[in-house]
């Protein structure tokens, strides 16, 4: 099992829709979570950091599920800029800052 | 202008040289890392550094080596012994091991 898993992708959907991702997790002792976007042949940035008690940015937000090792970005009203690969992140915390990426999911929003 | 430089933004090799790619912040922050990413995957870890003058090995730190003289600086030579080194190559760097990671721009290395 790969230790950050996600929805393979990619993700293909109008202008306006609202699209969920979800990404699981092996590490149970895992601290930190993150989704960061990736544009096609950039670096990654970071979208938002991911709290216990879920969080909200604009038309994105984010929740953890401990329980389940699970972490999902949902994104309301989708834009044409917001195509890009989401990159679901998890710092485990006790290995020194190591971050352990997913694959990532891309998601392509048209007219 | 605060942030993280990585030079070249493209890199051409032949096979059996070693190259370095240069990772640089004015962020103040302590800890820098080295990332490759390879097409369709996700990012991996090559080296890590927490401080000035101590770094760790990563998943993949094979043919690869890494400095950390100065806190601003954490160079990283991919040698000959890298099997397959042409990747998109990725420096991040937090204010500690715990913080978030901000990436610089990257370098493509393709070896001819």
């Amino acid at each position: 099992r790969k230790e950050v898993e996600q929805d393979p992708g990619p993700f293909n959907v109008p202008e306006g829709a609202t699209v969920a991702f979800n990404c699981t997790y092996s590490n149970s002792a895992s601290q930190s979570f993150f989704w960061y976007r990736q544009d096609c042949r950039k670096e990654p940035k970071l979208l938002m950091s991911v709290y216990s008690s879920g969080n909200e940015d604009g038309r994105f937000t984010a929740q953890l599920n401990r329980a389940s090792q699970y972490i999902s970005l949902l994104i309301r009203d989708s834009k044409l800029s917001d195509s890009a690969t989401y990159l679901c992140v998890v710092n485990p915390n006790n290995q020194g800052g190591k971050l352990i990426f997913g694959q990532g999911t891309e998601l392509s929003v048209k007219p | 202008d605060g942030g993280i430089t990585q030079s070249p933004k493209y890199l051409f090799r032949k096979e059996g040289q070693n190259v370095t790619l240069s990772c640089e912040q004015n962020l103040n922050h302590d800890a820098m890392y080295w990332y490759r990413q390879d097409p369709g995957q996700g990012l991996r870890l090559i080296y890590y550094s927490q401080i000035v003058n101590d770094f760790q090995k990563g998943d993949i730190a094979e043919g690869y080596s890494v400095s950390r003289e100065k806190k601003e600086s954490f160079p990283l030579t991919v040698t000959s012994a890298q099997k397959n080194p042409t990747a998109f190559y990725l420096c991040a760097s937090s204010m500690g091991a715990t913080d978030t990671q901000y990436f610089g721009p990257g370098t493509r290395l393709t070896v001819l």
